[in-house]
């Protein structure tokens, strides 16, 4: 089993939609999420980190995290042409050396 | 605040040569920075991760002798691929990292390495 898994996509979503991207973790005592976007030929760029079951909104950006549930979420609204991109979960590590899990990404396509 | 750089941007060498790539924190003290690699339409791979004054910790399967990884002050860190061959060909990528429970991993630009 993956550790942090997410849904490859593309997912494809129209000019103006909500773009809902998700992923699931393993580690039941995970404490700190992180979404990053990654531009094709680019480096990953932080969007948001969450630590606290619930939401957590920057601008058109929302992070939901449900710990029961192994779950965390990025909502995207008013999506845009310039948010096509892979978005990529990723989850610290709970025991050994610090690092980041990430998933495999899901890329976003924004249809004008 | 939390800029990374990166240099060069991109490296095309022979076969056989070395490369060194720097990776710095402008803004921040990095505690910790990690380095990664990615191929084409492929996830990221962290290669190893480095603490200051310390030696790396590197993933499983990565060759340690062939990437020489130094974190000599809290602002830089250098990847240096030995012998390079063309299957070493990728986008190179480091983060860095403050101290701090819940501090974010904030990434350089990447350097394109081709090795023909």
């Amino acid at each position: 089993q993956k550790e942090v898994e997410q849904n490859s996509g593309p997912l494809s979503v129209p000019e103006g939609a909500i773009a809902s991207l998700n992923c699931t973790y393993s580690d039941r005592g995970s404490q700190s999420f992180f979404w990053y976007r990654q531009y094709s030929g680019k480096s990953p760029e932080l969007i948001m980190s969450i630590y606290s079951n619930g939401d957590k909104e920057d601008g058109r950006f929302t992070a939901q995290l449900n710990k029961a549930s192994q779950y965390v979420s990025l909502l995207i609204r008013d999506s845009q042409p310039s948010d096509s991109a892979t978005y990529l979960c990723a989850v610290a590590t709970t025991s050994g050396t610090y690092k980041y899990i990430f998933g495999t990404g899901t890329r976003l396509k924004v249809l004008a | 605040g939390a800029v990374v750089s990166q240099h060069p941007s991109r490296v095309i060498c022979k076969s056989g040569t070395s490369v060194k790539i720097e990776c710095r924190s402008l803004d921040f003290q990095a505690t910790t920075m990690f380095w990664y690699r990615q191929f084409p339409k492929q996830s990221l791979m962290l290669m190893a991760t480095s603490n200051e004054g310390s030696k790396a910790t590197y993933e499983q399967g990565v060759e340690k002798d062939k990437f020489l990884i130094n974190h000599a002050s809290l602002t830089l860190s250098t990847l240096t691929v030995t012998s390079a061959h063309p299957e070493d060909s990728s986008f190179y990528i480091c983060s860095a990292r403050r101290s701090g429970a819940r501090s974010e991993q904030f990434f350089g630009p990447g350097t394109r390495l081709t090795v023909l």
